[in-house]
């Protein structure tokens, strides 16, 4: 299983967008790219999936370079509602949440 | 279509109780998932089961810890003898298939042990 490694946090002002960049070096060939946001006191929801160059879904989009050593997920025009921890998985289900990016967006 | 089911969503028990959480995946998903958060961490994968068999549970502490996924009926995760370390937010998550674009996950069983 692929580790990952992401910062702990960001802050960023409403109406901006945010890239949220995510690093899995060791990757394996069928692994998918999975980004997951948490809300305090909630399970995680499922934001986007990918396996290389560009996911696009009506929450945010997903960009994979060629070598898939990384990720970066884009949040266009955040709000306050968009605070919360985000979390990048390189693999499958049986996987291990790091400790996610925690997203504070300010007025 | 209701989402994953857990209760009780709260949960207090002394050292030594045994705490039995459940969880009711969403309608079709026969693939559970139980994920174990600690404050201020990510969840850590503990057990992952289809109907009547676990798959893997690689990831269960070794003593005290059990789960089930019976033919009918929720998962249950259960946790003999708590200790103060047991004091987590215990989440449950279903998926239709073993491998699936996502997890579904349920809003969580906070356990406290006193």
């Amino acid at each position: 299983l692929a580790k990952t490694t992401q910062p702990i946090s960001m802050d960023s002002y409403e109406g901006q967008e945010v890239n949220i960049t995510c690093s899995h070096n060791n990757i394996a060939t069928n692994d998918y790219i999975t980004w997951y946001q948490q809300f305090p006191s909630q399970g995680p929801r499922f934001i986007i999936q990918g396996y290389k160059t560009k996911v696009t879904n009506e929450v945010a989009s997903l960009f994979i370079p060629a070598d898939r050593k990384s990720s970066t997920l884009s949040l266009p025009r955040v709000s306050l509602s968009d605070t919360a921890v985000y979390y990048c998985l390189a693999g499958y289900q049986k996987v291990t949440f790091g400790t996610g990016t925690k997203l504070q967006v300010i007025p | 279509n209701a989402g994953v089911m857990q209760n009780p969503r709260h949960l207090v028990r002394r050292r030594g109780q045994e705490a039995r959480l459940r969880c009711s995946p969403m309608k079709g998903h026969s693939h559970v998932y139980w994920y174990r958060q600690l404050p201020e961490e990510g969840l850590k994968f503990m057990v992952y089961l289809q109907k009547e068999n676990i798959i893997d549970e690689s990831g269960m502490p070794k003593e005290r810890f059990s789960a089930e996924f019976p033919k009918e009926g929720p998962s249950i995760l259960r946790i003999q003898q708590v200790v103060r370390g047991d004091s987590a937010a215990y989440f449950c998550a279903s998926s239709p298939l073993e491998v699936s674009p996502e997890q579904y996950f349920g809003p969580g069983t906070r356990l406290t042990v006193t």
